[in-house]
């Protein structure tokens, strides 16, 4: 069964500061994708990335990278100097013939 | 619109009650899924159209949830008898492609918040 799991709850960090979301998958597929969403107050969920499971090629796109190992089966998310804009529930995706959710990591950043 | 709208943005509705809510999705969008979001997890999976054909509907709940996508464009969730824990965000995403695997270009709206009293 697909299933995704992250489990930092929250996180709080200063603003500047770097920050890594953790994030676990878990499928049967040998070809699949996985994503990571923002979720700010407003509510809706913003694409931040995809990636198919044949590229590990590791991704920076501005402030934003992420590390993709299929050896762990994990697909962690840095933000670098991180700022109040950042705050918000970050969700890691999978899928199979619908999207498969984690719980989310709830992102604070203090000034 | 240039985006996937969802109404009403919130609904509060008696224990009993019949609701509905609404998805206009990108215009030419293939793909149409409806998820629904307890407070504190994540999206979790209700059903799925492509076009006006409901090909998935393994997510929903009960059969208290019907969902109708008539004319391959908006589509609504109906919640009969609503109960406390149907209390939710309801998500709406659409997209261009028909390959619902890829996960590719899906749109979210900003869902409809049910909270039932």
């Amino acid at each position: 069964a697909q299933k995704v799991t992250q489990a930092q709850t929250e996180i709080s960090v200063v603003e500047k500061e770097d920050v890594t979301l953790d994030c676990v998958y878990e499928t049967r597929d040998t070809t699949y994708y996985l994503f990571w969403y923002k979720q700010p107050p407003s509510g809706e969920l913003v694409f931040l990335i995809r990636r198919n499971s044949f590229d590990e090629q590791n991704e920076i796109s501005g402030r934003y990278s992420w590390n993709f190992q299929k050896s762990t089966s994990s697909f962690n998310f840095t933000i670098t100097a991180s700022q109040v804009v950042d705050s918000a529930v970050y969700f890691c995706a999978n899928t199979g013939n619908q999207f498969y959710f984690g719980t989310g990591t709830s992102l604070t950043v203090i000034p | 619109g240039a985006g996937v709208s969802q109404s009403p943005r919130y609904k509060v509705a008696k224990r009993g009650q019949d609701v509905a809510l609404r998805c206009d999705p990108i215009s030419g969008h293939v793909s149409l899924f409806w998820y629904q979001q307890a407070l504190g997890q994540g999206p979790e999976f209700l059903t799925y159209f492509q076009n006006e054909a409901q090909l998935d509907k393994s997510g929903l709940p009960s059969d208290r949830f019907f969902a109708e996508r008539p004319e391959g464009s908006v589509s609504t969730l109906k919640i009969q008898r609503t109960q406390q824990e149907d209390s939710a965000v309801y998500l709406c995403a659409s997209s261009l492609w028909a390959n619902r695997g890829f996960g590719y270009g899906y749109t979210f709206g900003s869902g409809t918040r049910l909270t039932v009293v």
